[in-house]
């Protein structure tokens, strides 16, 4: 089955020690996301690739670094994670980024603890 | 700014109908998205909406009105399955989604 795959799923990591995650899809979508979410919180959007070019949010901590070395793969970096960093990452996946298109699908996340 | 407003939580009774509202004002639309999402996982996708009126889909119907900036999701034949966060979601001008912070809908039996 075609689909996103976000690996570990639960990472630990210690305060100022950098952490990489990662997410992989077999979609052969143009467009990934990563999102980050708190709890009881909307998604919120660090950066996106569209196919190889990179769009970062304006609001993403320069502490978030991103890489999309193929079509299938993508990681996220955490430089230097704090305790505010502690949530939820989302990895998704959409085909383009206009209209029906944007449907997006989601990996699992990778729920992470900063110690 | 852009803004999504949705209910913070709801609760219904099993086997009831329950409707979940999202009023948004955003610069610009093209399409507004429901997710459902389940405790601890990630969203998985319901419904899109470009057009004016309700669309059907089992026992999930999505209903839009771009005039007054206002969706709904209705749920029938409510299921424990059900109990979630209902996300709703709108593609601005520049086709960004812009996310509600969900409502969190509890099943009682």
């Amino acid at each position: 089955d075609a689909m996103v795959i976000q690996n570990p799923r639960y990472q630990v990591t210690q305060f100022g020690k950098p952490v990489t995650l990662s997410c992989s899809q077999t979609l052969n979508h143009n467009v990934m996301y990563w999102y980050q979410q708190k709890s009881s919180q909307a998604p919120k959007l660090l950066f996106h690739y569209y196919d190889k070019d990179f769009n970062n949010e304006a609001d993403t901590p320069d502490n978030f670094q991103s890489r999309r070395p193929n079509t299938s793969f993508c990681f996220l970096d955490i430089r230097s994670p704090g305790l505010g960093d502690a949530a939820m990452y989302l990895c998704a996946t959409s085909r383009d980024t206009g209209g029906s298109y944007n449907e997006q699908f989601f990996g699992p996340g990778t729920r992470l603890t900063v110690l | 700014g852009q803004n999504i407003d949705q209910p913070t939580e709801m609760t219904a009774t099993e086997g009831a109908i329950v409707q979940i509202n999202c009023t948004y004002q955003t610069s610009g639309f093209n399409g507004l998205f429901w997710y459902q999402q389940h405790a601890g996982e990630a969203p998985t996708f319901l419904s899109y909406n470009v057009l004016d009126g309700l669309e059907e889909k089992g026992r999930f119907s999505s209903f839009l009105s771009r005039s007054k900036g206002y969706s709904y999701l209705l749920l029938k034949e409510l299921q424990m399955k059900d109990s979630a966060s209902y996300l709703c979601a709108v593609q601005d001008s520049n086709y960004q989604l812009i996310w509600g912070a969900g409502t969190k809908l509890i099943i009682k039996p």
